[in-house]
């Protein structure tokens, strides 16, 4: 199993500029998680979708966050436009289904820097 | 509210030493716990996690934890430890039934050789 994929691994970018963020989860999971990492926060629930529909999107920071799952394979998080305090390391995870009891499995994160 | 405390930043202990990383929750209902290693550079590995039955539960690389109610705390265990146990450990908890996981703050554990 390949586990949950993310690219990029780094991204660098300038204030302003659009960043597109990738994820795809473990094959047969259906519900899907972004976090961002922070020294300051920790870790923090963005957004959770579950069978590819948004369910809670309240931990999104603001306006220039969006997230979508066109299907059960990819998702995406973009920031548009991106700002320095944007600088985090952001993870994906999936689990098999959406039951509290399920294991979340993490990417290995997209470690983003906005100069 | 649900809240998950790590009261440690830092853990050293000596290789081949017990080592504990304790974890203390607030949640209402019943409580699902986790425990996450983190390495450098890379994503949270699933360690192990309670959700019902025998308060002490076995997870990977050697590693336990110890669910106690009454104390409402969760402490990841190793009766041994190794130098490539050097990680951040992460706790989290989910309740009431719901989906959001919250993690706490992390603790670095230090093994020396």
């Amino acid at each position: 199993d390949a586990g949950v994929i993310q690219s990029p691994r780094h991204e660098v970018t300038e204030m302003g500029q659009e960043v597109t963020l990738r994820c795809k989860p473990i094959s047969g999971h259906n519900s899907l998680f972004w976090y961002r990492q922070t020294m300051m926060r920790g870790l923090e629930l963005l957004i959770y979708f579950n069978n590819n529909v948004p369910i809670d999107d309240s931990g999104m920071p603001e306006d220039r966050f969006s997230a979508k799952m066109p299907n059960a394979s990819f998702s995406t998080l973009k920031i548009q436009p991106s700002e320095p305090r944007d600088s985090a390391v952001y993870f994906c995870a999936s689990s098999f289904t959406g039951d509290p009891t399920d294991t979340q499995y993490f990417g290995p994160g997209t470690r983003l820097t906005v100069l | 509210a649900q809240s998950v405390a790590q009261p440690e930043d830092q853990v050293n202990v000596a290789e081949g030493n017990p080592l504990t990383v304790k974890c203390t929750y607030s949640v209402s209902g019943n409580p699902y716990l986790f425990w996450y290693v983190q390495y450098p550079n890379r994503g949270l590995q699933f360690l192990l996690k309670y959700i019902t039955g025998d308060n002490l539960v076995k997870g990977s690389y050697g590693f336990e934890a110890e669910f106690n109610k009454s104390q409402t705390s969760f402490h990841l265990k190793k009766p041994s430890a190794l130098v490539s146990d050097s990680a951040l450990y992460f706790c989290a908890v989910r309740g009431g039934g719901g989906f959001k996981t919250i993690f706490g703050a992390g603790t670095r554990l230090f093994v020396k050789a």
